[in-house]
């Protein structure tokens, strides 16, 4: 099977930076999304990763330790906008499967 | 638990042809999603049901895409006629509240 951890809640001032970290255990790995989704909204795919390493893409980076069952999200210059939850998802051996989910809260 | 099932894997069909994409999402989730992924670029949204009903279809490329959810179960999403732009993999998700399970996608090739 598959388990996915992240923190449930995170706040945060807006122009700083975030981490928000994600372990999983799976059976068989086929990569790793992060997505952003704002309330009664669809989720929105932020990135990608299947190998090792940091994949940046703006104000977002989304790194990844296959060995450790380990990826973060990290956010830069954060804006109001980006309040939202953030899920992190593995594909595995059969289906993909998101985490919780952590609310991040961006304040003044 | 079954996960979000879509079928076909895989399809390879000729351009101006129709090609028609099923979801089978948990069961008792009433959110399903339709995204897909045209090749080297990112996961675009393409449609939201609630139930049966089209919450958000904001997405869907052009009206050649039509995409159903009869009875608020299963969903087909349609191509007709498909043109080679379409080429991708197609997801599905479903929902019950925050956050989402992914079906393995359909890889499209309109050759």
């Amino acid at each position: 099977g598959q388990n996915i951890d992240q923190p449930t809640e995170m706040t945060a001032t807006e122009g700083a930076i975030v981490q928000i970290n994600c372990t999983y255990q799976t059976s068989g790995f086929n990569g790793l999304f992060w997505y952003q989704q704002h309330a009664g909204e669809a989720p929105t795919f932020l990135s990608y990763n299947v190998l090792d390493g940091l994949e940046e893409k703006g104000r977002f980076s989304s790194f990844l330790s296959r060995s450790k069952g380990y990826s973060y999200l990290l956010l830069k210059e954060l804006q109001m906008k980006d309040s939202a939850s953030y899920l992190c998802a593995v594909r595995g051996a059969g289906k993909s499967t998101f985490g919780d989910g952590t609310t991040l809260t961006v304040k003044p | 638990e079954a996960g979000v099932t879509q079928f076909p894997s895989h399809s390879v069909i000729e351009k101006g042809q129709t090609v028609t994409l099923r979801c089978d999402p948990i069961s008792g989730h009433d959110n399903l999603y339709w995204y897909r992924r045209v090749m080297g670029k990112e996961i675009k949204f393409l449609l939201h049901f609630v139930k049966e009903s089209k919450q958000d279809e904001s997405g869907m490329p052009n009206n050649r895409f039509l995409a159903e959810r009869t009875g608020g179960t299963y969903s087909t999403l349609k191509v007709q006629p498909a043109e080679l732009e379409d080429s991708g993999v197609y997801f599905c998700a479903s929902s019950q509240g925050r956050g989402a399970f992914f079906g393995q996608g359909t890889r499209l090739t309109v050759v």
